[in-house]
């Protein structure tokens, strides 16, 4: 079944670019809408954003334009790119899968997952 | 952007009763454009229910998801330890695609 594997580092320092990889193991990354989730220590959920296999991507405003997530489609990874972290960046960041119908990304609801990597921002 | 609040904070409950979770939208999702996760300590969150009431492959038919437009249930009617864990909801009619501050369903 499809597995996904977040890779990247687990220290970043403030100011710098929090960058992480998803790796799509055992399924094909076309069709589908490849999303980043983060939650802090101890808190809840938080949508970062999603980019679909053809490359069109949607994010979280409150980001303020921080954020960029591309796709590798002959690699099978997408990747996420967060600008000057901060401390507020520490959390445990998830790669998940959804398929869409009828124009809506989410329709099937975040599907498969990964493990989560943590990473933590400071100097 | 649209907020969830989901009520309780925390349940405490007893193995083989029925648990009732709450998930308000601070404006209409747009029909059933709504999801439920289940997260345990140290584990990434599974899909339970999408479109309001589907269950996802592999869930129990003793969960069950309801609701449309700004009220949204999720029921367990027969609680098994196993799901003692956080439970998040999700609204993907519009963007951004939040979540709910989540409900801890303790064993009571």
């Amino acid at each position: 079944q499809v597995q996904l594997q977040e890779s990247g580092p687990g220290l970043v320092k403030p100011s710098e670019t929090l960058s992480l990889t998803c790796t799509v193991s055992g399924g094909s990354i076309t069709s589908y809408f490849w999303s980043w989730i983060r939650q802090p220590p101890g808190k809840g959920l938080e949508w970062i954003g999603y980019v679909y296999y053809s490359g069109s991507t949607k994010y979280n405003p409150s980001l303020k334009g921080l954020v960029s997530i591309s796709v590798d489609t002959p690699k099978n990874q997408f990747s996420l790119k967060l600008h000057s972290a901060t401390a507020a960046d520490t959390a445990v960041y998830y790669c998940a899968r959804s398929r869409g119908h009828t124009s809506v990304p989410y329709y099937y609801g975040l599907d498969v997952w990964g493990q989560g990597i943590g990473v933590t921002v400071s100097s | 952007e649209i907020v969830l609040t989901q009520s309780p904070g925390t349940l405490s409950l007893s193995p083989g009763e029925r648990a009732t979770l709450s998930c308000r939208a601070s404006q209409s999702v747009g029909g059933t454009s709504l999801a439920w996760y289940q997260q345990k300590p140290g584990q990434a969150p599974r899909l339970l229910i999408y479109a309001a009431s589907n269950r996802a492959t592999g869930v129990p038919d003793r969960l069950s998801g309801s609701g449309s437009g700004t009220d949204f249930t999720l029921t367990i009617s027969r609680l098994e330890p196993e799901d003692f864990a956080v439970y998040y909801c999700q609204q993907y009619g519009s963007s951004p695609y939040t979540f709910g501050q989540g409900t801890k369903l303790e064993i009571k």
